[in-house]
C-alpha cells in the first residue's frame, strides 16, 4: 500500500535546465511534506519542506509546490547542476508523526 | 564530527546469528529512529524513541529489539538473523515537534545475511 508514490524512477536533465521531480500521495491526512536528497553510500539529507497551509516554498534553487486537491507535490531545481545528481525522496507526515517515504527518483544532471 | 553516526557501515553474517548496530547523535535531539531500506528501495520506519521512551513500533518481528540507554544513543539488536533481514538500516534523529520533523540520517549499515 504505497501512500507516497514517485512514479518516475529516474530523470535526466542537462546542466542549467530545470529539473522537475513529482510525487503523489493518497492519504488525505498528510499535512506536512518533505524532500530528501541521497548520494550513494550516504544517508538521506533534508532538502526542503512544505506544510499543507502553503502551496509553495522556495529555498534558493529549490522550490516545492503543493497541490492539495490533486494530492500532488513537485520539486523544481533551477538551474540544475551536476552536483544535484542524486536520488530524491519525497516524504509525507500526518498527525501520527510518522514519515512515509516514496521509492525515490534518481536525478542525473549532465554537464 | 558526524552528527549521526552508526556502526558498523557493513555487516556480513550468517543466518541464525545475533548482531547489533549502534547509533549515536551529537545534535542534542530528543527523538531517534531506525529506518529500513529494503531491496525495493522503500525507506520504512521501524522504531522511534523520544527521550529514551519507545513511541513508534511498527510491525517488525520481535527478533528486532531497539535499546536506548540515553537520548543520544539508539542501538538495534537483531536475533536469529534471516535472509530477508538483508537491507540497509538507517539511524536518524530529529528535534521533534509538529512541523519540525526534519530528520538527520546516519550513513547507513548495509546488512548482508548469507
Amino acid at each position: 500500500d504505497q501512500q507516497v508514490k514517485q512514479n518516475s524512477p529516474s530523470l535526466s536533465v542537462q546542466e542549467g535546465r530545470i529539473s522537475i521531480l513529482n510525487c503523489d500521495y493518497t492519504n488525505s491526512m498528510f499535512d506536512y511534506f518533505l524532500w530528501y536528497k541521497k548520494y550513494p553510500a550516504e544517508g538521506p539529507t533534508f532538502l526542503i519542506s512544505i506544510s499543507s497551509i502553503k502551496d509553495k516554498n522556495e529555498d534558493g534553487r529549490f522550490t516545492v509546490f503543493l497541490n492539495k486537491s490533486a494530492k500532488h507535490l513537485s520539486l523544481h531545481i533551477v538551474p540544475s547542476q551536476p552536483g544535484d545528481s542524486a536520488v530524491y525522496f519525497c516524504a509525507a507526515m500526518g498527525s501520527n508523526y510518522k514519515l512515509t517515504f516514496g521509492k525515490g527518483t534518481l536525478l542525473t544532471v549532465n554537464p | 564530527d558526524t552528527a549521526v553516526s552508526q556502526t558498523p557501515k557493513y555487516l556480513v553474517t550468517q543466518m541464525g546469528n545475533d548482531k547489533s548496530i549502534k547509533c549515536e547523535q551529537n545534535l542534542g535531539h530528543d527523538t531517534m529512529y531506525w529506518y529500513k531500506q529494503d531491496s525495493k528501495k522503500f525507506l520504512k520506519i521501524m522504531f522511534s524513541y523520544n527521550n529514551k521512551e519507545l513511541i513508534i513500533n511498527e510491525t517488525v518481528p520481535n527478533r528486532f529489539s531497539p535499546k536506548s540507554p540515553d537520548k543520544a544513543h539508539l542501538n538495534l539488536h537483531i536475533n536469529s538473523l534471516e535472509l530477508g533481514d538483508s537491507a540497509v538500516y538507517f539511524c536518524a534523529s530529529s528535534q521533534g515537534g509538529r512541523f519540525n520533523e526534519k530528520l538527520f540520517f546516519g550513513s547507513g549499515t548495509q546488512l548482508s545475511v548469507l
